[in-house]
């Protein structure tokens, strides 16, 4: 069966301080996996999206990085701010590019 | 702001009544997609619209139905609601690349509530 696993599931951390987020997945073919951001009550926001072939992506503080050999992906995110609090979403795209296949999420809270 | 608009932002309604959600995609796409979160839960695919086709579809009942217009928005219709239909319906507009990799980017939103 197809599935996208985040760990942990929700992580409180200091202003300014790094994290990590964790993503495993099951789903094959695999075509490109994302990593989304999402704040309470709105549409997710698109971060990075990796091939098969890409081991590492950045967006500004936001550094993903994918092992297609153990599908692994993690999301590390440097020197965090207030406005980083919000759920981090990762996305698994199969080969047919149509059925994304959703992670549940980390609910990242930053406090000051 | 991604430019993908929702209407409306809540909505109420009883089981077994009807409701279409509709969404404006970005300027340029030719692609929808549609997606049921539940509280607490990621996206769940519903379908996608491709220039006005229904171009791939989720694990969702047949009373869960769409369209897509000539100006690429589109309407997700649900039939005969069932408590578990609520949830956050959510629209996503995309150029179709053909290569898999296209950002899709999301509305904010519908929050149906059915009682």
């Amino acid at each position: 069966k197809n599935q996208v696993e985040q760990s942990p599931q929700s992580l409180i951390i200091l202003e300014g301080k790094n994290c990590t987020l964790q993503c495993n997945y099951t789903v094959s073919p695999f075509s490109n996996l994302r990593w989304y951001k999402q704040d309470t009550g709105r549409g997710p926001v698109s971060l990075t999206i990796m091939t098969f072939s890409e081991n590492t992506k950045s967006n500004g503080r936001y550094t993903a990085t994918l092992d297609a050999d153990t599908k692994q992906s993690s999301l590390h995110i440097t020197a965090s701010q207030l406005s980083d609090s919000a759920s981090y979403i990762c996305v698994v795209s199969p080969g047919t590019g149509t059925a994304l296949i959703f992670g549940k999420g980390t609910t990242l809270s930053v406090s000051s | 702001e991604t430019g993908v608009t929702q209407s409306p932002t809540h909505l109420i309604k009883t089981r077994g009544q009807q409701v279409t959600l509709r969404c404006s995609s970005q300027s340029g796409h030719n692609t929808v997609s549609w997606y049921q979160q539940a509280l607490g839960q990621g996206p769940q695919f519903i379908f996608q619209y491709y220039r006005e086709e229904e171009n791939g579809r989720g694990n969702f009942p047949p009373r869960f139905s769409g369209l897509q217009f000539p100006n690429y928005s589109s309407e997700l219709n649900v039939n005969a609601l069932e408590l578990d239909d609520s949830a956050l319906y959510l629209c996503a507009s995309s150029r179709w690349s053909g290569g898999g990799t296209d950002t899709q980017y999301f509305g904010p939103g519908t929050r149906l509530t059915v009682l």
